[in-house]
């Protein structure tokens, strides 16, 4: 089962909104709505921010959202603040029951 | 308040084994499935694994399968993972993860530990 395929880096200036992708294909993000991202500061564990495709868990800004659309997940941040600069990773649920993670996109608040 | 606290990892050589252990508090753990997850050095997360709360059912990636087993003992709220015939491809910071929903080793992880260093080498 291949990884899911997320941008490298994305960036934005304070305040703006940015989109991170995550591509599967129908085994697994276009097939389940189990769809989770993570955040990760760099030498810390990683952050659940979204699970279920679109739920934040409590606790999590609602600056935060999640969507998708066939085989394509997104992550939304609005509002950018610099400590959203982080490491993210969308991860999907597959045919396969096994839990597969996209390759991770760094973002920087410019 | 959750805590999950990694032990066992090291410098080992190609070829021998490992145990990691996972000691959880502050939740009712036989209550939740969970999982390892594996980071190399400067790379992203990858799933290694996933146990039933029961013990049950397990669950692992292709790269790992037949060489390691995630395994539990949920009357001293711990978590293990047995990794043998180890590769230079394993060396990673290993965390162990509560799942978020009770039933459901898949739908997110929302506590993690610290992780912990497992160096495959000669």
């Amino acid at each position: 089962q291949s990884a899911l395929t997320q941008p490298a880096s994305v960036s934005g200036s304070p305040g703006q909104s940015i989109t991170i992708s995550c591509i599967g294909t129908s085994s697994d993000v276009g097939g389940y709505n189990y769809v989770s991202w993570y955040q990760q500061h760099p030498g810390k564990a990683p952050k659940l921010m979204i699970y279920d495709v679109s739920n934040r868990p409590s606790g999590v800004s609602n600056r935060f959202s999640g969507s998708k659309s066939g085989n394509t997940a997104s992550l939304t941040i609005s509002g950018l603040q610099a400590e959203d600069e982080a490491d993210y990773y969308c991860s999907s649920y597959t045919s396969s029951s096994i839990v597969i993670f996209g390759g991770g996109t760094k973002l920087t608040v410019l | 308040e959750v805590q999950l606290l990694e032990s066992g990892g090291g410098l080992v050589q190609p070829g021998e084994s490992l145990r990691l252990s996972c000691a959880a508090s502050g939740f009712t753990f036989s209550s939740y499935a969970m999982s390892w997850v594996r980071q190399a050095p400067g790379k992203g997360l990858e799933w290694v694994s996933s146990i039933s709360g029961s013990g049950g059912s397990t669950y692992y990636a292709d790269s790992v399968k037949g060489r390691f087993t995630i395994s539990r003992d949920n009357s001293k709220n711990t978590l293990y993972l047995q990794m043998n015939s180890l590769r230079a491809e394993d060396t990673a910071v290993y965390y162990c993860a509560k799942v978020l929903l009770r039933g459901y080793y898949y739908r997110g992880f929302d506590y993690w530990g610290q992780g912990t260093l497992v160096t495959v080498s000669s």
